[in-house]
């Protein structure tokens, strides 16, 4: 079972450059989460879905924007990456409410020079 | 105040110990509580989920207390494998959004 799958999983990019983020999922859940993990700062929500065509803020959304045209598929996009915005980033999935257990993608390592 | 704390650790254990977790979390108004399990450089793996009651799976036992505000773990006769970082999950009352605490990291030693 592929659960909840990211890609890339690794990747280095220089200021300015922009990239997607790609996270599947195959359990026809209905919510989707993107988060990012720091050092010592714990998982942070950086924006969410609750269903195809809709997306919300998180806790730290700024220089990023998401979009989920299709249920399975979450795609995290930084327009013009920053040296702050180097982290690993995890994608989750839940069936229904956020109150639900999620379910994690393997991360996609990310570092912008 | 950070919305859940935890101590970071870590936890250097034999094997064979009983070692607990405390985690505390601000909003009294938090209605679900989840323990996450993450390994070195891999994705959180939910652990168990923490009922006001208290449940047990296995050598792990969770509790709840809501008037002191604070979720446990109990892990019983711990093994090498049980060496990893222990996420405390808070369903924040305001938001309904998971928070994360930024975990409790356990070596069990031979």
């Amino acid at each position: 079972n592929a659960g909840v799958t990211q890609t890339p999983k690794f990747r280095v990019l220089k200021t300015g450059q922009s990239m997607t983020l790609l996270c599947a999922q195959d359990m026809n859940h209905e919510y989707m989460y993107w988060y990012r993990q720091d050092p010592g700062m714990g998982l942070r929500l950086i924006h969410y879905s609750v269903g195809e065509g809709t997306t919300a803020k998180g806790e730290v959304p700024d220089g990023y924007n998401v979009s989920r045209l299709k249920k399975q598929n979450f795609l995290l996009g930084l327009e013009s990456a920053a040296p702050s915005q180097t982290s690993v980033y995890f994608c989750a999935s839940s069936y229904l409410g956020s109150n639900q257990p999620q379910h994690f993608g393997d991360g996609t390592r990310l570092s912008i020079l | 105040r950070k919305e859940v704390e935890q101590d970071p650790g870590p936890f250097n254990v034999p094997e064979g110990a009983t070692v607990a977790f405390n985690c505390t979390y601000s909003n009294s108004a938090s209605q679900s509580f989840f323990w996450y399990r993450q390994d070195c450089r891999k994705e959180p793996k939910l652990l168990m989920s923490v009922y006001s009651s208290g449940n047990e799976d296995g050598r792990f036992t969770a509790q709840l207390n809501r008037a002191s505000q604070y979720i446990s773990l109990l892990i019983r006769d711990s093994k090498l494998s049980d060496s990893a970082t222990y996420l405390c999950v808070v369903i924040g009352g305001a938001t309904n959004k998971l928070i994360f605490g930024t975990g409790t990291l356990l070596a069990v030693q031979p």
